[in-house]
């Protein structure tokens, strides 16, 4: 496709249920970023990757999130165990990650996930 | 640690006055600035970045920013609102070095145009 794609693009969860979200960069970009919205508030970083290698999982807020992206295209973020807390919508970004230059990052359109 | 602050939660203009909101960072040295619009169910779109060089910087749908250095701000004006422009507008920053660098956002300031 042209952008970035995510799906689904709305999640509900029980409080404790596992889930998991998608994230279809533009083809061919290396880098890949995964930010948490929450309401009311500006996106924050969760973890970056360059290829299939994450680079920096800084902001992950818990043991409970993972992220992957085992072919260096497709990523997904994973939460287990979800809290309420963790109801936000999750932005996923991708840049081209030229050398020697700053990449601008494409959004996709998020995934609003709800934790009842 | 970098932080950015947007003073204005909520603003309202009337379409076709001028717009200015406000952008403050904290950063060890001059960063990448940035601003983004995010549409209710859109994804964040970049409207303007400042990397080096001319302070003043123009970006898409008439957008324009100004970096000054001695206040740590990067405002963003626009001369006449549409009532398109009704969204949500973030500005962030990033490191100055590497190719490839999370962003840093502000908590957003939500513009509503009165036709």
């Amino acid at each position: 496709g042209a952008g970035v794609s995510q799906s689904p693009r709305y999640k509900v969860a029980k409080r404790g249920q596992d889930v998991a979200l998608r994230c279809d960069p533009i083809s061919g970009h290396v880098s890949l970023f995964w930010y948490q919205q929450a309401l009311g508030q500006g996106p924050e970083f969760l973890t970056y990757f360059q290829n299939e290698a994450q680079l920096d999982k800084s902001g992950l807020p818990s043991d409970r999130f993972f992220a992957e992206r085992p072919e260096g295209s497709v990523s997904t973020l994973k939460i287990q165990r979800t809290q309420q807390e963790d109801s936000a919508v999750y932005l996923c970004a991708s840049s081209p990650g030229l050398a020697g230059f700053y990449n601008e990052q494409f959004f996709g359109p998020g995934t609003r996930l709800t934790v009842l | 640690a970098q932080s950015v602050t947007q003073p204005d939660i909520h603003i309202t203009v009337s379409e076709g006055a001028s717009l200015e909101l406000r952008c403050n960072y904290s950063y060890g040295a001059t960063p990448y600035l940035f601003w983004y619009v995010q549409s209710p169910g859109q994804g964040l779109q970049l409207l303007l970045k400042y990397f080096s060089g001319d302070t003043l910087v123009q970006g898409i749908k008439g957008f324009e920013a100004e970096f000054k250095r001695s206040q740590s701000s990067f405002n963003l004006r626009k001369p006449s609102v549409h009532w398109s422009d009704a969204a949500e507008y973030f500005c962030a920053v990033a490191p100055s070095s590497g190719t490839a660098s999370k962003l840093t956002f502000g908590t957003g300031t939500r513009l509503q145009v009165t036709l």
